[in-house]
């Protein structure tokens, strides 16, 4: 199993601001991925940050956006860049172990 | 991409059995996870099967799987109000860097 911690749990930004959201694992895993849940929605892949190397980001989704960082195998963060109100969601860090897990979660407000 | 589809809404009575449904389209999906996710909260990984078996039974969870009809049940005996939350059925394939693709969830609605 993997026990995964998330910063912060939530926040409410102004427009126009950054936020950056931390991801912590309690072991090492090879994969990590960064979600989106959106209001109501369900859960869409932003990308799998790659330690080592730049993340993989899916379809509809930018690095200057939301580049990612992976310094090592139990840590990845993901920033939300020059936010604007349609980027209110819940961020969810996942982890791919034995079986996939997710975090708690972050729920970003953006006025 | 793959479709993975679920009903929005299901209200059971507390006690009762639970069936919440989902349909996929690609064939190729491996792996076959149920998540919980209650108000406010992440995903609670619940219990996943692998495309190799029918049916996967834990405590009050059954699963049952028809690929022919890409066709994935999730039962749950003795509904308790704690039980009300959204479920997610999600769907991937044995790739390495293969992500999931999760279905609409369906909120389950438990009563007195």
């Amino acid at each position: 199993s993997a026990v995964i911690s998330q910063k912060p749990s939530r926040d409410i930004c102004q427009r126009g601001t950054s936020l950056t959201i931390q991801c912590q694992v309690d072991s090492q895993v090879t994969m990590m991925f960064w979600y989106r849940q959106q209001p109501g929605q369900s859960l869409t892949l932003i990308a799998t940050a790659n330690q080592g190397s730049e993340a993989t980001y899916e379809s509809g989704f930018v690095i200057d956006k939301f580049p990612i960082s992976r310094p090592n195998l139990t840590f990845s963060t993901l920033t939300v860049s020059n936010m604007s109100p349609e980027d209110s969601s819940i961020y969810l860090c996942s982890v791919r172990a034995d079986t996939q897990y997710f975090g708690p979660g972050t729920r970003l407000t953006v006025l | 991409g793959e479709d993975v589809e679920q009903s929005l809404f299901l209200s059971v009575r507390e006690g009762d059995s639970s069936v919440i449904n989902c349909t996929y389209t690609d064939s190729s999906s491996t792996y076959l996870y149920w998540y919980k996710q209650e108000p406010g909260a992440g995903l609670q990984l619940l219990t996943y099967i692998f495309s190799n078996m029918d049916m996967k039974q834990d405590q009050r969870l059954t699963v049952l799987l028809n690929k022919k009809d890409k066709h994935l049940s999730l039962r749950i005996a003795d509904t308790q109000t704690g039980d009300s939350a959204i479920y997610f059925c999600a769907g991937r394939d044995t790739g390495t860097a293969s992500k999931l693709t999760f279905g609409t969830g369906t909120r389950l609605q438990v009563t007195l």
